[in-house]
């Protein structure tokens, strides 16, 4: 089973348009970490925020905010004012502590392009 | 600054023959990681490694191979053993296995014929 789901492939906007990435996880830990990163055309995944478990604070950074709910176990990223340059792949990510193996899993990203 | 550098952005090589990647930090990250992505596809890992002379596979580690004799140095090597080595590969490292934001390199596209 997919640790994250993010279930939008695709998803195309016009400039200044609002738009939300949806990021639902699957974990039985009650302490865990949840990300989100942009890659643009160019490759380089780029950090954007980091979220712990215990604090369900909603963050705003400029014209990115992010809204965690944990009894949806979600994680939404919303882009307010889209512009050009945020075309890119966002990937959600999600940080367990296991004991063994890998403890760091992407979802398959959500393609966004926004349409001049 | 400090960051991830790999090197080179682009790589070509004959099928048969090995290729190492290089991936350097100055971070100070204890942990490093390598990444796959092919087109349109998310990331999968190849290997990991959370301290210096330990790594571990990851979900797609065959015909691939690593080393970690440095901290600030963990360099993949995709041998002839892996059969579609064609792919874009990115280095990420973290200041600790788990709960730490991954920073990656700006990746290196191998292209094998």
């Amino acid at each position: 089973a997919q640790k994250v789901t993010q279930a939008q492939t695709e998803i195309s906007v016009v400039e200044k348009e609002d738009v939300t990435l949806d990021c639902v996880y699957e974990t039985r830990d009650t302490t865990y970490y949840l990300f989100w990163y942009k890659q643009p055309p160019s490759g380089e995944l780029v950090f954007l925020i980091r979220r712990n478990s215990f604090d369900e604070q909603n963050e705003i950074s400029g014209r990115y905010s992010w809204n965690f709910q944990k009894s949806t176990s979600s994680f939404n990223f919303t882009i307010t004012a889209s512009q050009v340059v945020d075309s890119a792949v966002y990937f959600c990510a999600l940080s367990e502590a296991r004991s063994t193996g890998n403890q760091f899993y992407f979802g398959t990203g959500t393609s966004l392009t926004v349409i001049p | 600054d400090g960051g991830i550098t790999q090197s080179p952005k682009y790589l070509f090589r004959k099928e048969g023959q090995n290729v190492t990647l290089s991936c350097e930090q100055n971070l100070n990250h204890d942990a490093m990681y390598w990444y796959r992505q092919d087109p349109g596809q998310g990331l999968r890992l190849i290997y990991y490694s959370q301290i210096v002379n330990d790594f571990q596979k990851g979900d797609i580690a065959e015909g691939y191979s690593v080393s970690r004799e440095k901290k600030e140095s963990f360099p993949l090597t995709v041998t002839s053993a892996q059969k579609n080595p064609t792919a874009f590969y990115l280095c990420a490292s973290s200041l600790k296995r788990a709960f730490y934001e991954q920073y990656f390199g700006p990746g290196t596209r191998l292209t094998v014929t």
